[in-house]
């Protein structure tokens, strides 16, 4: 069974510093999702990319975050400088298109210290 | 208005019992309302989903109760069991204009042996 594969599962980070996370969809998925999941709470929406375009990125702190999905299959979330504030679980979807099923990844355990 | 309420926050059930499990919403725009699994370490996992056009849908043990008039849903979970202790998020989504998929606070389900 085709699943989403993202890297590393667990990041340990001092404050300040730069962190990267890798999100690999399903073959053939056009929208791919990031999600930031705090303790205890839902999944929040942080960017939304339809093929290599950004299609919503309003909840994304972008003067730390960034996020890129070049040739439309890939995609890397990047925050610098990190803050202790964002220690959570970074989670990765896709879908065939963006009205479809969502499938989410295992995620990445970040903490910020 | 674009929230998704959750409740419980916790739930204990005996084996064989059947936890319910309740969201509400405001966004009348709303039509896809999908439940997601979750276990420690783990993504989230779609289990089953319910359009406003039926009022109740079944997969095995899990049932979707939908009220379109209450703006209301719920997850019934039949003879439930051991493995079936996680967490539990409801989520809502539009169509059309706002297709970000939202999702509630959890419930995190135990049932005993």
């Amino acid at each position: 069974e085709a699943e989403v594969a993202q890297s590393p599962r667990y990041k340990i980070t001092e404050k300040s510093q730069a962190v990267a996370f890798w999100c690999d969809p399903i073959s053939g998925h056009a929208t791919l999702y990031w999600y930031r999941q705090i303790l205890g709470q839902g999944p929040e929406l942080l960017v939304q990319f339809q093929d290599e375009s950004v299609v919503d990125d309003s909840q994304l702190p972008k003067d730390r975050f960034s996020a890129e999905r070049l040739k439309g299959v890939d995609s890397t979330l990047k925050i610098q400088p990190a803050e202790l504030g964002d220690s959570a679980m970074y989670l990765c979807a896709s879908s065939l298109d963006r009205v479809e099923e969502q499938y989410f990844g295992p995620g990445t355990r970040l903490t910020v210290t | 208005q674009q929230q998704v309420k959750q409740s419980p926050q916790s739930l204990i059930v005996q084996k064989g019992g059947i936890p319910i499990i309740n969201c509400a919403y405001e966004n009348t725009a709303f039509d896809y309302f999908p439940w997601y699994q979750q276990f420690p370490g783990k993504g989230p996992a779609l289990l089953i989903a319910i359009r406003p056009d039926v009022s109740e849908k079944k997969e095995g043990r899990f049932t979707i109760s939908f009220n379109k008039s209450a703006k209301q849903f719920s997850l019934h979970i039949m003879d439930s069991q051991p493995g079936d202790s996680a967490t539990y998020f409801c989520a809502a989504r539009g169509n059309t204009g706002f297709q970000k998929l939202v999702f509630g606070t959890g419930t995190r389900l135990l049932v005993s042996p």
